[in-house]
Order: structure tokens, then C-alpha cells, then sequence
């Protein structure tokens, strides 16, 4: 089974609110990445857990945080939504074998709408 | 500049031709994904690559970590092929992978 699950499909949002994505895998994969997906925009990393470790990119470090309260469960939580948070986010898994990630698998994603 | 630089950025076929797609590296790749972006927006992993090939049905891929640069071929294109095709590289076994902007493919009957 390589599936990566993701909940929900669609999330609306009040500018200002919270918003909580939620990411499982069944692969005991030990890496699980959050990517934020614009149209006609290349996929953009914003934090990746490597085993109980979270990394998180450099330019989107305030905005995001992650927790991953088991090796199948990976969340990703916005404090406070704005409309540049509106964007397809999707959840990936691999396992990162001698250092160097293996194949990447995706999620059906999250489609998050601001207002 | 980018990292990875996807070429063409759409492209327009005729069912049962033939196409190349290709990503030039400015990071020094050390492996590569091609993935198929599906309508909803998930991405589908085709190809995990080293230095080397692959092939895969009517796919095939090809990885030159010399060159910087790699191609995936698309032999007697079908309709359900249309959608945006990623590549995205990882380098120096950093945890990073890269993706280019993608191409647009349209299979027309």
C-alpha cells in the first residue's frame, strides 16, 4: 500500500483563523514532507520531519508549524491565515535511505481557500 | 536563476506521436523524480532516477549527472497523458528536493 492520506480535500478559511491539515501514511516511511502547490508554480518545500526531527525552510519558518505526534501522523498548523495561504498543500512521504531520499509519494493534497 | 529549469513550459501533441521532455540542472543533482501532476493536483511518481535509465511502458527516462540534465521520452502519446510533468532533483544527498516549474502536456485525439 503506498498511499499517503490527507484530510480534508477542501478547507475554507477566515483571514486571521487557524488552520489545522492533517497527513498519514501506512508505508513507515521515517521522512514526511508539506509542500505548498500555486497554479503554474513549481512545488514549494515549507518543512519536512526526518524521523521526530522537524526542519523547517528558512523563508516560511513563522508562518508554519508541523507536529508529528507519531511515525504515520503529520500535521501542518497556520496561527493566523492570510490570503497567500490559499494554495494546494500536499503531504509527501519517503524514507531517506544512507542519507539520500528515496522515491517521494504524494498525497491527494488539501485545497485550502482563504477569505 | 533556477535550479531547475523545465523546457518546453507546454506542449501540444497529437495522439500516437512522440515527445521529449527535459529539466537542466544548475545544483549538482544526484538523483532525480519525474512526477505527473493529476487534475485534482496530486502528484504521481514516475521515476525515481540515478545516473542512468529507465523505462516504463511508454515512458522512458534518462538521468545525466555530468551533463546536468535529464529527459523523459513519452513514445505513441495517449490522451490520459495530458497534465503537468515535474521534475524535481535532490543534491549533495541534501534533503532537499527541487522541483522545476513544469510542463503542460496536451494529447490531442
Amino acid at each position: 500500500d503506498t498511499t499517503v492520506k490527507q484530510n480534508p480535500r477542501y478547507k475554507l478559511a477566515r483571514v486571521g483563523k487557524p488552520v489545522n491539515l492533517i497527513c498519514s501514511q501506512t508505508m513507515n516511511h521515517d521522512t514526511m514532507y508539506w509542500y505548498q502547490k500555486k497554479p503554474n508554480q513549481a512545488p514549494k518545500l515549507l518543512l519536512f520531519y526526518y524521523d521526530k526531527i522537524l526542519n523547517r525552510e528558512a523563508d516560511t519558518f513563522e508562518k508554519f508549524q508541523s507536529s508529528r505526534p507519531n511515525n504515520s501522523f503529520c500535521s501542518l498548523y497556520i496561527g493566523s491565515a492570510g490570503l497567500e495561504y490559499s494554495a494546494m498543500y500536499l503531504c509527501a512521504s519517503s524514507n531517506r535511505d544512507w542519507g539520500s531520499a528515496e522515491t517521494l509519494y504524494f498525497g491527494s493534497g488539501t485545497r485550502l481557500t482563504v477569505l | 536563476g533556477d535550479k531547475v529549469k523545465q523546457s518546453p513550459s507546454a506542449l501540444s501533441l497529437q495522439e500516437g506521436t512522440n515527445s521529449a521532455l527535459r529539466c537542466n540542472f544548475s545544483i549538482a543533482a544526484t538523483t532525480v523524480q519525474w512526477f505527473l501532476q493529476n487534475p485534482r493536483g496530486s502528484l504521481m511518481n514516475l521515476f525515481y532516477l540515478v545516473p542512468g535509465t529507465k523505462e516504463n511502458g511508454r515512458l522512458k527516462s534518462a538521468f545525466d549527472s555530468k551533463e546536468s540534465y535529464s529527459t523523459l521520452h513519452i513514445r505513441d502519446a495517449q490522451l490520459e497523458d495530458s497534465g503537468t510533468y515535474f521534475c524535481a532533483a535532490e543534491a549533495d544527498m541534501g534533503y532537499k528536493l527541487t522541483f522545476g516549474t513544469g510542463t503542460s502536456l496536451l494529447v490531442d485525439p
